[in-house]
């Protein structure tokens, strides 16, 4: 079946550690999506590809980092993780900026000791 | 006043009966409306989408939007104990999507 997988599922990290979240996708979408979700917040939009387009939110720290080697890749970069990162980071997909019909991948809970 | 306003809930309510979960929002240049729902670890899964003022339906599920009033609704006719989970609503704007918080649904045996 067509899918977005995020690896790992769970990661735990120290305070200050790099750390990559990785995001793969089957669907041949071209463009990916990178969340953060915080307990009973809503997913809020860290920044998105359109093919290799890369477009940041303006409020995304500098702290986060994105690569998108191919399509079907996509890498979210802690480059020193707080305590205030620890959420579930989630991917998407579209097939195009169609955004009304994205599809999440299961999300990688992210753990700052 | 935030963009979208959704109630977190918890809701409880008895297997079979119809469930009503509602946003606001504030935005007239709001386009598409969505409903998403997120079992808990998961990630929200699609589970309709609007265009237009009016009701969309599919199978137990019934998107309701009212432009005019700025208010989308989903209902959830004979509820099950599988429906239990978060329902965000979401709109999108400027090519993004900004989502509601999420209303937690439980679902009584």
């Amino acid at each position: 079946d067509a899918m977005v997988i995020q690896n790992p599922r769970y990661q735990v990290t120290q305070f200050g550690k790099p750390v990559t979240l990785s995001c793969s996708q089957t669907l041949n979408h071209n463009v990916m999506y990178w969340y953060q979700q915080k307990s009973s917040q809503a997913p809020k939009l860290l920044f998105h590809y359109y093919d290799k387009d890369f477009n940041n939110e303006a409020d995304t720290p500098d702290n986060f980092q994105s690569r998108r080697p191919n399509t079907s890749f996509c890498f979210l970069d802690i480059r020193s993780p707080g305590l205030g990162d620890a959420a579930m980071y989630l991917c998407a997909t579209s097939r195009d900026s169609r955004v009304n019909e994205q599809f999440f991948g299961p999300g990688t809970r992210l753990t700052v000791l | 006043q935030k963009e979208v306003e959704q109630d977190p809930g918890p809701l409880s309510v008895p297997e079979g009966a119809i469930v009503s979960l509602n946003c606001t929002y504030s935005n007239s240049a709001f386009q598409y409306f969505m409903w998403y729902r997120q079992y808990s670890r998961k990630g929200p899964e699609l589970l309709m989408y609007t265009y237009s003022s009016g009701n969309k339906e599919d199978g137990r599920f019934t998107a309701q939007v009212d432009k005019s009033s700025k208010y989308i609704s989903l209902f959830i006719r004979d509820s099950q104990p599988s429906d239990s989970a978060t329902y965000l609503c979401a709109m999108n704007r400027d090519d993004k999507i900004i989502f509601g918080k999420g209303t937690r649904l439980h679902i009584l045996p």
